[in-house]
């Protein structure tokens, strides 16, 4: 059974500073992994895509990577700013479903 | 192009009462499924569709029933309501769940009093 787990829990940093967010996950039999920012009393918002065969996937400040191998995917946020404070949640996607970690808290602070 | 729609936004029940949470997409996505978010246990999958006329169950489907009558809609049935069943109710679909991202609808907040 697939398990993901995203450390830290919750994450409070200063504006401008660049910062990894992680997800792991047990089975690398994954089709692809999901990266999904969620506001406050909101639905998910889709960031980043990362097939299985790819090693990373970049949108503006976002930067995502994947190793199959060790299990694991980080999503680079680079110069943050208080408008990215969220949840942010990873997925594993595989057998028709997305398994997904509880989530990183992020607050940016001023 | 309205991606995935779900009604209603909120709603409150009593123990026993039943009623059906909508969701619609206009993507022409094969794959659609509900999953419930609850605190400290991230997004969970109840049911999912390959395409019409075709379901299965996912990790907690039970007190929940689903039908896919049409491409674009997956209603989530709860027959008896119970107050495990408070949740935030999410719809998801996607084109091809190997290739292609999950699109979330906005979800529905439920609350069984």
């Amino acid at each position: 059974k697939q398990e993901v787990t995203q450390i830290p829990a919750a994450l409070s940093v200063p504006e401008g500073e660049n910062l990894v967010l992680n997800c792991s996950f047990t089975d690398s039999a994954i089709y692809n992994l999901q990266w999904f920012r969620q506001d406050p009393g909101k639905g998910l918002t889709s960031l980043l895509l990362i097939q299985s065969s790819q090693r990373e996937q970049t949108s503006g400040r976002l930067n995502a990577s994947l190793d199959k191998s060790s299990g694991r995917s980080t999503l680079y946020i680079a110069a943050s700013q208080p408008g990215d404070s969220a949840t942010y949640l990873c997925g594993a996607g595989g057998g028709n479903k997305l398994t997904f970690g509880t989530g990183t808290q992020l607050k940016v602070e001023l | 192009n309205a991606g995935v729609t779900q009604t209603p936004k909120f709603q409150v029940l009593k123990t026993g009462q039943s009623m059906t949470l909508q969701c619609a997409q206009d993507m022409n996505h094969e794959y659609m499924s509900w999953y419930r978010q609850d605190p400290g246990m991230g997004l969970r999958l109840i049911h999912y569709s390959v395409g019409a006329g075709i379901t299965d169950q996912g990790e907690v489907p039970n007190g929940y029933n689903v039908s896919r009558s049409t491409t674009e809609d997956f209603p989530l049935r709860l027959l008896s309501a119970a107050p495990s069943q408070t949740s935030v109710y999410f719809c998801a679909s996607s084109y091809s769940t190997d290739f292609y991202g999950y699109t979330f609808g906005s979800g529905t907040r439920l609350t069984v009093v």
